[in-house]
């Protein structure tokens, strides 16, 4: 079966740090892979996707992720956290008529 | 309003009893699905939908059941709900691009 791992399982950070999230999939073969963020009390909002083309992919407010096809992963960044990106990160992969979440890892940014 | 909606938000039922939530979206997107949402185990697929009449299983179906008798709606069954059923369940309908729109979720206790 396919996964997805997500090895952070709790990050905390001042605000202006540096984020990197990691996000790795099981799939050989032609995978869509998604992040998606769900802040407090809200339901799942998509951050960025990539399909193919270029590895590194921009997304809403300041995100990026970039795809290393060799190393199975798709890692999310962003330069400079707020403490407004507190909330919980999920990476997602889409094979076939399916889609396999990560377990998530949640962001704190302390102001 | 356009989008996805569920209900009820809430919840609370006894172990043995048939439980049904409501999933509508305004979309008419094909694709629709079911996950639930748990702590360690992040998000995982119960049951997708490709079309009205056609449903499928995905990751963890065992205990539920699906109908799409009409495209904007996806209700999700628990025929005699058990205390692992215990959950927060999401709705989410697919629009282009593989790109995910979701519901604000089911609070679901079963005691």
């Amino acid at each position: 079966a396919q996964s997805v791992s997500q090895h952070n399982h709790h990050v905390i950070l001042s605000e202006a740090a540096s984020l990197e999230l990691g996000c790795n999939y099981s799939y050989g073969g032609t995978v869509n892979l998604f992040w998606y963020v769900q802040y407090p009390g809200q339901h799942l909002q998509l951050l960025l996707k990539y399909f193919s083309g270029d590895p590194l992919v921009k997304g809403i407010k300041g995100f990026e992720a970039e795809f290393i096809k060799s190393k199975f992963s798709f890692n999310l960044r962003k330069p400079s956290v707020q403490w407004s990106d507190t909330a919980e990160y999920f990476c997602a992969a889409h094979t076939g008529n399916q889609f396999y979440f990560g377990t998530g890892t949640s962001l704190t940014v302390i102001p | 309003d356009a989008g996805i909606t569920q209900s009820p938000r809430y919840k609370i039922t006894e172990t043995g009893r048939q439980v049904t939530l409501m999933c509508h979206q305004t979309w008419s997107h094909s694709y629709m699905f079911w996950y639930r949402q748990d702590l360690g185990h992040g998000l995982r697929l119960i049951y997708y939908s490709a079309a009205a009449d056609i449903t499928d299983k995905g990751e963890v179906p065992d205990g539920y059941v699906v109908s799409r008798s009409k495209t904007e709606n996806f209700p999700l069954t628990l025929e005699s709900a058990t205390r692992s059923q215990t959950s927060v369940y999401f709705c989410a309908s697919m629009g282009h691009i593989y790109e995910q729109y979701f519901g604000p979720g089911t609070r679901l206790t079963v005691t």
